[in-house]
């Protein structure tokens, strides 16, 4: 398994302004991944955290909205930027080891508020 | 297109009364199947990995099963501890290491 952080934990912003929620894991992990979950439903991946690149965005994702960096095998950031009450949601960090089989590990995600 | 479906969306169940939740899957060439517990407010907790039909794995009260098409969660004499929404997610055999989850189901277990 991984020990995660993620902060922060939650955070209440302005309508047009940008927040950066980070990701530490205590150990080196092969991947990492951001998800957004709104209220009462599954998650959707954002994108995949790819080390020393240009993350890998999924279908709906930009990066000029969701820009994400991962200088190392620890570390992750993703931003949110412009942000609009649409973008309210909870948003995880996921890390996993392939060498393993390949299960995620999930932090304990940033409950976001956009007013 | 790849698609994971749970049901049921929510279910109550009285202390001890067993059941099981359904993940359904259409994945060109699966890699892995993974069930996941999720608390309100809290990340996805890892319960277990199923790679191959026919392949089971157990934890205490909770009995994952696989098949070509589908996946079961046995859940046996729950306790209200149990109670929380429960994950399916597949990864493909090809490309990322992404996985595609479904939309879960919550479990309520009354006292």
């Amino acid at each position: 398994s991984a020990v995660i952080s993620q902060k922060p934990s939650r955070d209440i912003c302005q309508r047009g302004t940008s927040l950066t929620i980070q990701c530490q894991v205590d150990s080196q992990v092969t991947m990492m991944f951001w998800y957004r979950q709104q209220p009462g439903q599954s998650l959707t991946l954002i994108a995949t955290a790819n080390q020393g690149s240009e993350a890998t965005y999924e279908s709906g994702f930009v990066i000029d909205k969701f820009p994400i960096s991962r200088p190392n095998l620890t570390f992750s950031t993703l931003t949110v930027s412009n942000m609009s009450p649409e973008d309210s949601s909870i948003y995880l960090c996921s890390v996993g080891r392939v060498e393993t089989g390949g299960e995620a590990f999930f932090g304990q995600g940033t409950r976001l508020t956009v007013v | 297109e790849d698609q994971v479906t749970q049901s049921p969306e929510a279910l109550r169940l009285q202390e001890g009364e067993s059941s099981s939740l359904n993940c359904s899957y259409t994945v060109s060439g699966l890699r892995g199947l993974f069930w996941y517990r999720q608390d309100p407010g809290k990340g996805p907790e890892f319960l277990f990995t199923l790679y191959s039909a026919g392949e089971e794995k157990e934890k205490e009260r909770l009995k994952a099963t696989l098949t070509k098409k589908e996946s079961f969660l046995h859940i046996t004499a729950p306790k209200p501890e149990d109670s929380a929404t429960y994950l399916c997610a597949v990864q493909r055999v090809s490309g990322t290491y992404k996985y595609i989850f479904g939309t879960g189901t919550r479990l309520k277990v009354l006292a």
